[in-house]
């Protein structure tokens, strides 16, 4: 397997635009979690899911933040409109389950975002 | 303003020696817990994990240690590398609950 994919890798955009991420987690795996890492906040939860039915948001820092699962090879976060302050990178990651060695996440290479 | 970060652990230690990597979970309910390694520019990467029922684990140059006494959990890395500098995180897991992550230890290996 090639691991966690996401796409882009780089992404600016003026404030105001609407940045979408996508994600596409190892196969078979049924949990994938969605994280913001900046300096100022760390690594930061936003959502993850469940056989594809959103679980816990309670990271998603506002109304502008909302991410979707249509199946189990696709995971998107889409932002708008963007600010400045999003400006981080995000990651998606992916498990096998809640349990002890499933509970393993694997990481994508992240997407580096730029809001100008 | 001045902006305040966040401010990590540093670790700076000299190329060949070991280096010991701390944390301190929050949860005594944890029953299992990881180690993450990452390096500039990429995701986060698993190095070893450990149970709960365990007090230490061995991998390849890496060694984890649990006390759960005192909930305290360290990363032993054997003749540390330049490749080892990172940033390492732990983190905690309660039965059927997600991953809760640590803040991260930056280790820099001077060569």
């Amino acid at each position: 397997d090639a691991g966690v994919i996401q796409s882009p890798r780089h992404e600016v955009t003026e404030m105001g635009q609407e940045v979408t991420l996508r994600c596409k987690p190892i196969s078979g795996h049924d949990y994938l979690f969605w994280y913001r890492q900046t300096m100022m906040r760390g690594l930061e939860l936003l959502i993850y899911f469940n056989n594809n039915v959103p679980i816990d948001d309670s990271g998603m820092p506002e109304d502008r933040f909302s991410a979707k699962m249509p199946n189990a090879s696709f995971s998107t976060l889409k932002i708008q409109p963007s600010e400045p302050r999003d400006s981080a990178v995000y990651f998606c990651a992916s498990s096998l389950g809640l349990a002890g060695a499933k509970n393993i996440q694997y990481f994508g290479a992240g997407t580096r975002l730029s809001v100008l | 303003g001045e902006s305040v970060g966040l401010h990590l652990p540093t670790l700076s230690v000299q190329e060949g020696d070991n280096s010991i990597i701390n944390c301190a979970y929050s949860n005594s309910a944890s029953d299992y817990f990881i180690w993450y390694k990452q390096e500039s520019g990429k995701g986060p990467q698993f190095i070893i994990d450990i149970r709960s029922n365990m007090d230490k684990r061995q991998g390849q140059r890496v060694t984890v240690l649990l006390n759960k006494t005192v909930k305290h959990l360290s990363l032993q890395i054997a003749a540390t590398q330049p490749g080892d500098s990172a940033v390492y995180f732990c983190a905690e897991n309660v039965p059927s609950e997600k991953l809760v992550f640590g803040k991260g230890t930056k280790l820099t290996v001077n060569p």
